[in-house]
Protein backbone atom coordinates (compact mmCIF):
# COMPACT_ATOMS: atom_id res chain seq x y z
CA UNK A 1 0.00 0.00 0.00
CA UNK A 2 2.62 2.79 -1.43
CA UNK A 3 1.85 6.25 0.04
CA UNK A 4 1.97 9.69 -1.40
CA UNK A 5 4.56 9.45 -4.07
CA UNK A 6 6.69 12.95 -5.30
CA UNK A 7 8.87 13.43 -7.43
CA UNK A 8 12.03 14.49 -8.17
CA UNK A 9 12.89 14.61 -4.52
CA UNK A 10 15.55 16.91 -5.10
CA UNK A 11 15.43 19.27 -8.09
CA UNK A 12 18.26 22.20 -9.43
CA UNK A 13 16.85 24.88 -11.63
CA UNK A 14 18.52 27.86 -13.38
CA UNK A 15 16.65 31.14 -13.27
CA UNK A 16 14.09 31.19 -16.05
CA UNK A 17 13.89 27.38 -16.42
CA UNK A 18 10.37 25.70 -15.49
CA UNK A 19 10.15 23.36 -12.77
CA UNK A 20 7.66 20.61 -12.95
CA UNK A 21 6.62 18.44 -9.40
CA UNK A 22 4.77 15.87 -9.86
CA UNK A 23 2.34 13.92 -7.07
CA UNK A 24 0.75 10.49 -7.47
CA UNK A 25 -1.69 10.22 -4.31
CA UNK A 26 -2.70 7.46 -2.47
CA UNK A 27 -4.72 4.83 -4.17
CA UNK A 28 -8.51 5.74 -3.33
CA UNK A 29 -7.49 9.31 -2.54
CA UNK A 30 -8.98 11.80 -5.19
CA UNK A 31 -8.40 14.84 -2.99
CA UNK A 32 -4.46 16.08 -4.05
CA UNK A 33 -2.95 19.39 -1.48
CA UNK A 34 0.19 20.94 -2.31
CA UNK A 35 2.15 22.83 -0.14
CA UNK A 36 5.11 24.62 0.28
CA UNK A 37 7.69 25.40 3.13
CA UNK A 38 10.32 27.98 3.28
CA UNK A 39 13.49 27.14 5.60
CA UNK A 40 12.23 28.30 9.33
CA UNK A 41 8.25 28.14 7.89
CA UNK A 42 5.53 26.35 8.28
CA UNK A 43 3.57 24.32 5.65
CA UNK A 44 1.50 27.20 3.50
CA UNK A 45 -1.10 25.83 1.67
CA UNK A 46 -0.72 26.44 -2.03
CA UNK A 47 -3.74 24.63 -3.75
CA UNK A 48 -6.63 21.67 -3.50
CA UNK A 49 -7.28 19.27 -6.60
CA UNK A 50 -9.79 16.49 -7.02
CA UNK A 51 -9.77 14.70 -10.37
CA UNK A 52 -9.32 17.15 -12.93
CA UNK A 53 -10.76 20.46 -10.98
CA UNK A 54 -8.77 22.86 -9.17
CA UNK A 55 -11.23 23.27 -5.77
CA UNK A 56 -9.33 25.80 -3.90
CA UNK A 57 -6.17 27.95 -5.42
CA UNK A 58 -6.20 30.66 -3.04
CA UNK A 59 -2.97 30.02 -1.74
CA UNK A 60 -1.33 29.84 -5.26
CA UNK A 61 0.80 33.16 -6.49
CA UNK A 62 -0.94 34.86 -9.18
CA UNK A 63 1.25 34.45 -11.90
CA UNK A 64 4.03 31.41 -12.81
CA UNK A 65 2.20 28.74 -10.65
CA UNK A 66 -0.25 26.47 -12.20
CA UNK A 67 -1.43 23.34 -11.19
CA UNK A 68 -3.64 20.28 -12.46
CA UNK A 69 -4.59 16.91 -11.23
CA UNK A 70 -5.78 15.23 -14.71
CA UNK A 71 -8.13 11.89 -15.07
CA UNK A 72 -5.21 9.63 -15.74
CA UNK A 73 -1.90 10.16 -14.12
CA UNK A 74 -0.19 12.20 -11.24
CA UNK A 75 -0.80 15.95 -10.59
CA UNK A 76 1.83 18.46 -11.77
CA UNK A 77 2.55 21.77 -9.53
CA UNK A 78 4.35 23.24 -12.40
CA UNK A 79 6.37 26.68 -12.17
CA UNK A 80 7.06 29.24 -14.73
CA UNK A 81 10.27 31.36 -15.01
CA UNK A 82 11.74 30.06 -11.74
CA UNK A 83 12.94 32.73 -9.68
CA UNK A 84 15.49 32.35 -6.69
CA UNK A 85 12.40 33.14 -4.00
CA UNK A 86 10.94 29.66 -5.79
CA UNK A 87 13.80 27.86 -3.75
CA UNK A 88 11.83 25.66 -1.44
CA UNK A 89 10.16 22.46 0.33
CA UNK A 90 7.22 21.47 -1.91
CA UNK A 91 4.81 18.61 -0.52
CA UNK A 92 2.46 17.11 -1.94
CA UNK A 93 -0.74 15.32 0.29
CA UNK A 94 -3.68 13.15 -0.44
CA UNK A 95 -7.19 12.55 1.02
CA UNK A 96 -9.76 10.26 0.57
CA UNK A 97 -12.06 12.97 1.41
CA UNK A 98 -11.17 16.81 2.29
CA UNK A 99 -12.29 16.27 5.97
CA UNK A 100 -9.76 13.69 6.63
CA UNK A 101 -6.57 13.67 7.97
CA UNK A 102 -4.07 14.43 4.81
CA UNK A 103 -1.22 11.86 4.04
CA UNK A 104 2.15 13.72 2.93
CA UNK A 105 4.74 12.06 0.42
CA UNK A 106 8.15 13.12 1.39
CA UNK A 107 8.12 16.55 -0.50
CA UNK A 108 10.48 17.66 -3.82
CA UNK A 109 13.30 20.54 -2.41
CA UNK A 110 13.48 23.10 -5.38
CA UNK A 111 16.88 24.42 -5.82
CA UNK A 112 17.23 27.77 -7.87
CA UNK A 113 20.73 28.69 -8.81
CA UNK B 1 -3.85 36.35 8.78
CA UNK B 2 -3.19 33.23 11.26
CA UNK B 3 -6.05 31.01 12.08
CA UNK B 4 -3.67 28.47 13.69
CA UNK B 5 -0.88 30.11 15.82
CA UNK B 6 1.66 28.13 17.75
CA UNK B 7 3.47 30.62 19.66
CA UNK B 8 6.79 28.59 20.62
CA UNK B 9 9.29 27.76 17.88
CA UNK B 10 11.16 25.29 19.60
CA UNK B 11 10.81 23.34 23.28
CA UNK B 12 13.23 21.35 25.14
CA UNK B 13 12.41 18.15 27.19
CA UNK B 14 14.11 16.11 29.35
CA UNK B 15 14.00 12.63 28.35
CA UNK B 16 11.71 10.56 30.30
CA UNK B 17 9.80 13.97 31.30
CA UNK B 18 6.17 15.01 29.73
CA UNK B 19 6.56 17.47 26.54
CA UNK B 20 3.44 19.77 25.98
CA UNK B 21 3.34 21.73 22.89
CA UNK B 22 0.48 24.47 22.75
CA UNK B 23 -1.84 25.53 19.74
CA UNK B 24 -4.05 28.19 19.76
CA UNK B 25 -6.92 29.27 16.70
CA UNK B 26 -8.57 31.95 15.71
CA UNK B 27 -11.62 30.27 13.45
CA UNK B 28 -14.83 29.62 15.52
CA UNK B 29 -16.06 27.36 12.43
CA UNK B 30 -13.13 24.97 13.36
CA UNK B 31 -14.69 21.73 14.74
CA UNK B 32 -11.53 19.16 13.64
CA UNK B 33 -8.12 19.45 15.44
CA UNK B 34 -4.86 17.69 14.01
CA UNK B 35 -1.16 17.16 15.00
CA UNK B 36 1.49 16.22 12.85
CA UNK B 37 4.85 15.10 13.36
CA UNK B 38 7.63 15.93 10.86
CA UNK B 39 11.44 14.85 10.61
CA UNK B 40 13.83 16.53 8.89
CA UNK B 41 13.60 15.43 4.58
CA UNK B 42 10.40 13.77 5.15
CA UNK B 43 6.84 14.78 4.58
CA UNK B 44 4.35 15.46 7.99
CA UNK B 45 3.12 12.53 9.55
CA UNK B 46 -0.17 12.10 11.17
CA UNK B 47 -0.59 12.06 14.54
CA UNK B 48 -3.79 12.26 16.19
CA UNK B 49 -6.95 13.93 15.76
CA UNK B 50 -9.66 15.54 18.16
CA UNK B 51 -13.07 16.22 17.46
CA UNK B 52 -14.98 19.75 18.99
CA UNK B 53 -17.64 16.97 20.48
CA UNK B 54 -14.76 15.82 22.68
CA UNK B 55 -12.27 17.70 25.01
CA UNK B 56 -9.43 14.78 25.42
CA UNK B 57 -7.94 12.31 23.01
CA UNK B 58 -5.31 9.38 23.79
CA UNK B 59 -3.39 7.22 21.81
CA UNK B 60 -0.79 5.77 24.24
CA UNK B 61 1.84 7.94 24.60
CA UNK B 62 0.53 11.07 22.91
CA UNK B 63 -2.60 12.46 24.68
CA UNK B 64 -4.55 15.77 22.81
CA UNK B 65 -6.74 18.34 24.77
CA UNK B 66 -9.04 20.79 23.50
CA UNK B 67 -10.65 23.75 25.56
CA UNK B 68 -13.27 25.05 22.88
CA UNK B 69 -14.07 28.18 24.99
CA UNK B 70 -10.45 28.79 25.19
CA UNK B 71 -9.93 28.46 21.62
CA UNK B 72 -6.92 26.39 22.57
CA UNK B 73 -5.39 22.80 22.22
CA UNK B 74 -2.50 21.39 23.69
CA UNK B 75 -0.48 17.64 23.13
CA UNK B 76 1.12 15.94 25.40
CA UNK B 77 3.73 13.25 25.11
CA UNK B 78 4.81 11.41 28.06
CA UNK B 79 6.84 10.04 29.26
CA UNK B 80 9.32 11.99 26.21
CA UNK B 81 11.55 9.89 24.55
CA UNK B 82 14.74 10.63 21.98
CA UNK B 83 12.58 10.13 18.69
CA UNK B 84 10.51 12.30 19.55
CA UNK B 85 12.91 15.42 18.74
CA UNK B 86 10.71 16.76 15.45
CA UNK B 87 8.72 19.71 14.00
CA UNK B 88 5.03 19.23 15.27
CA UNK B 89 2.56 20.85 13.39
CA UNK B 90 -1.07 21.58 15.00
CA UNK B 91 -3.90 22.02 12.20
CA UNK B 92 -7.71 22.47 12.27
CA UNK B 93 -10.14 22.44 9.85
CA UNK B 94 -14.16 23.19 9.91
CA UNK B 95 -15.27 19.42 9.17
CA UNK B 96 -18.97 19.82 9.03
CA UNK B 97 -18.08 22.87 6.28
CA UNK B 98 -16.06 20.81 4.05
CA UNK B 99 -13.16 22.68 4.80
CA UNK B 100 -9.44 22.45 3.88
CA UNK B 101 -6.65 21.94 6.49
CA UNK B 102 -5.02 25.30 7.79
CA UNK B 103 -1.55 24.51 9.72
CA UNK B 104 0.27 25.93 12.16
CA UNK B 105 3.95 27.01 11.96
CA UNK B 106 5.22 24.33 14.24
CA UNK B 107 7.17 24.02 16.88
CA UNK B 108 11.23 22.08 17.10
CA UNK B 109 10.99 19.42 20.17
CA UNK B 110 14.20 18.91 21.51
CA UNK B 111 14.19 15.55 23.45
CA UNK B 112 17.64 16.20 25.65
CA UNK B 113 19.64 12.86 27.10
Amino acid sequence: NAGVMQNPRHLVRRRGQEARLRCSPMKGHSHVYWYRQLPEEGLKFMVYLQKENIIDESGMPKERFSAEFPKEGPSILRIQQVVRGDSAAYFCASSPLVSQPQHFGDGTRLSIL
Amino acid sequence: DQQVKQNSPSLSVQEGRISILNCDYTNSMFDYFLWYKKYPAEGPTFLISISSIKDKNEDGRFTVFLNKSAKHLSLHIVPSQPGDSAVYFCAASARDRDDKIIFGKGTRLHILP
